[in-house]
């Protein structure tokens, strides 16, 4: 099983660009999440979804916007790009909300922007 | 609001040899999760092991195991018979049972030394 699959694993954004992080699942699960990882720091939550067609913000959703349009993908938008968007960039999906399955990771995307 | 502290920024430990890694937690549920996850220098996050919180007996997955105290908030990971393959980041996250969104700790590095 492919598992959780991101797209690009690294890219060098100009400040004021856009790009679209993908995001693809082949596990038939239902959440998924993104995430951010700042150096240093923990994993910080910038969107999640329940299903297709729902999504809502998490800890960090400024400067982002995320779809779901099918259960297999969750891409991650950013519009205008800022240097404050420099991070690694995880997404994650879960079966259900039973908390004792835990999540399941991509392998990150890193993100400069210059 | 759920928070997760790691006052560890670093360890290192000889190989075979054991290590703790300490991990605190504050949450208002009843109902939680918690969770210990590797990240080793190839990025991805890979789960260690999983404890719920309604349950007394302290979890275990071969080398690994946790000292949970829950009424200290408590949620430590021990190491038994450190191999250089366990150098990486280890990150506490805790998880509510009505939310159902993982809240990660800041991380521990831990390096395994021959």
């Amino acid at each position: 099983n492919a598992g959780v699959t991101q797209t690009p694993k690294f890219r060098i954004l100009k400040i004021g660009q856009s790009m679209t992080l993908q995001c693809t699942q082949d596990m038939n699960h239902n959440y998924m999440y993104w995430y951010r990882q700042d150096p240093g720091m923990g994993l910080k939550l910038i969107y999640y979804s329940v299903g297709a067609g729902i999504t809502d913000k998490g800890e960090v959703p400024n400067g982002y916007n995320v779809s779901r349009s099918t259960t297999e993908d969750f891409p991650l938008r950013l519009e205008l790009a800022a240097p404050s968007q420099t991070s690694v960039y995880f997404c994650a999906s879960s079966y259900s909300r039973s908390q004792s399955y835990g999540y399941t990771f991509g392998s990150g995307t890193r993100l400069t922007v210059v | 609001a759920q928070t997760v502290t790691q006052s560890q920024p670093e360890m290192s430990v000889q190989e075979a040899e054991t290590v703790t890694l300490s991990c605190t937690y504050d949450t208002s549920e009843s109902n939680y999760y918690l969770f210990w996850y590797k990240q080793p220098p190839s990025r991805q996050m890979i789960l260690v092991i999983r404890q719920e919180a309604y349950k007394q007996q302290n979890a275990t997955e071969n080398r690994f195991s946790v000292n949970f105290q829950k009424a200290a908030k408590s949620f430590s990971l021990k190491i038994s018979d450190s191999q250089l393959g366990d150098t990486a980041m280890y990150f506490c996250a805790s998880m509510s049972g009505s939310q159902g969104n993982l809240i990660f700790g800041k991380g521990t590095k831990l390096s395994v030394k021959p």
